[in-house]
């Protein structure tokens, strides 16, 4: 059975202070893993896709990394507005298309 | 362009009554997913409609179910809510061979 599990649960840092985050996953094959912000209330938001192994992705203040067995989406000096909860996402190979989540990671970033 | 749009944004209903939920795709895409959201826990998978076909359903009952129409836009329906049922429903859209979905801003259930 496909599992994605998110760590840590909560995170609260310090304007400018750089963490990561992980998401560690079990799937029989992988097509695709993906990153996803959602603000309180709202639908997720689309990160990013990494498809194999040391591919790498950034977008402004986030990086996101892929080996075979998890993913950390970096963070340098984060800013308040980057609070939100952060949800990683796998793509079995297979017929079965539907993403499998992690219960994601809730940031707070305090100024 | 516009993104994946729900509708209602919020829904009231009463035990037993039956929700009609309702999405549309970003232009193009042929495949919607539903999730479901229940507070404090993780998306669960709903369903998946591709090209007007049900292609997987996840663990629910079969009081959930739904339907794709011929332009794509896609229906979810519960009957005989439960107050477990209240969750934000949420939609995402993707092309059809593609694995990137995108979701909308989801639809708050409340059973009451």
């Amino acid at each position: 059975e496909d599992q994605v599990t998110q760590s840590p649960e909560a995170l609260r840092l310090q304007e400018g202070e750089s963490s990561s985050l992980n998401c560690s996953y079990t799937v029989s094959g992988l097509r695709g893993l993906f990153w996803y912000r959602q603000d309180p209330g709202k639908g997720p938001e689309f990160l990013f896709t990494l498809y194999s192994a040391g591919e790498e992705k950034e977008k402004e203040r986030l990086k996101a990394t892929l080996t075979k067995k998890e993913s950390f989406l970096h963070i340098t000096a984060p800013k308040p507005e980057d609070s939100a909860t952060y949800l990683c996402a796998v793509h079995p190979s297979g017929s079965a298309r539907q993403l499998t989540f992690g219960s994601g990671t809730q940031l707070t970033v305090l100024p | 362009e516009a993104g994946v749009t729900q509708s209602p944004t919020h829904l009231i209903k009463t035990r037993g009554q039956q929700a009609t939920l309702r999405c549309s795709p970003i232009s193009g895409h042929t495949s919607v997913y539903w999730y479901q959201q229940a507070l404090g826990l993780g998306l669960q998978f709903l369903l998946w409609y591709d090209e007007g076909e049900e292609r997987n359903r996840g663990n629910f009952p079969p009081r959930f179910s739904g339907r794709q129409f011929p332009n794509y836009s896609s229906e979810l329906n519960v009957n005989a809510l439960e107050l477990e049922d209240s969750a934000l429903y949420l939609c995402a859209s993707s092309l059809h061979r593609a694995t990137e979905a995108f979701f909308g801003q989801g639809t708050r259930l409340t059973v009451v």
